[in-house]
């Protein structure tokens, strides 16, 4: 159980284009998704928390209106890159929370396997 | 911003030995510790939630250890096996609720 897919696994997109990031749970719902990015040698970084039916919570210095969030289900979260740039090259990674879930129930999150983005 | 630290950052050990690595955060609006295992190409696979300082919890031949009052955690492999490779990532919950991750130790077990 609690199984988290991503969709594409790697994407490679050009300078101005926009891609779009899928996160699923498959066997459960999540009331709260997030996304993390990593750099190389780096450590998972927030980069915001969605909520189904509401707006997404940027952490400082994430762009919200580069990064869209919309979470519009229970079982899933979507990440946009909008015109994206060769610095935005980088593993981005969501995770879910259990809608049954206790909110402090220690925060235990599922993570997705990961999004690798290249532009060019 | 919280620091959290792992050490080292990578390891190559012989198959058969055992084996630890290190996970510091801040003493400080404790909430919770948690160890993921990641494989490459795979999801981070949840190990271990740790609440309670002086906690001590077990899977097979991996267990860890909590001390909240000097901020660290140690994880521990006992015989590693090849298939024990992947990165081994601790990440701390504080009052924030939030998850913050360190970067992580790269395992590798040589056959």
């Amino acid at each position: 159980g609690a199984v988290v897919s991503q969709h594409p696994s790697r994407v490679i997109c050009k300078s101005g284009t926009s891609v779009k990031i899928e996160c699923r749970s498959l066997d459960f719902q999540a009331t709260t998704m997030f996304w993390y990015r990593q750099f190389p040698k780096q450590s998972l970084m927030l980069m915001a928390t969605s909520n189904e039916g509401s707006k997404a919570t940027y952490e400082q210095g994430v762009e919200k209106d580069k990064f869209l969030i919309n979470h519009a289900s229970l079982t899933l979260s979507t990440l946009t890159v909008t015109s994206a740039h060769p610095e935005d090259s980088s593993f981005y990674i969501c995770s879910a929370r259990a809608k049954d879930t206790d909110p402090w129930d220690y925060n235990e999150q599922f993570f997705g396997p990961g999004t690798r983005l290249t532009v060019l | 911003i919280l620091n959290v630290e792992q050490s080292p950052q990578s390891l190559h050990v012989q198959e058969g030995d055992s084996t630890n690595f290190t996970c510091s955060f801040p003493s400080s609006n404790f909430y919770a510790l948690h160890w993921y295992r990641w494989e490459t190409a795979k999801s981070p696979e949840a190990l271990f939630v740790m609440t309670l300082n002086g906690d001590e919890k077990k899977k097979g031949r991996i267990s860890a250890t909590l001390n909240t009052k000097e901020g660290y955690s140690y994880l521990y492999i006992k015989g590693s096996q090849p298939e024990d490779s992947a990165t081994y990532l601790c990440a701390f919950s504080g009052s924030a609720r939030q998850l913050t991750f360190g970067s992580g130790t790269q395992l590798t077990v040589l056959p």
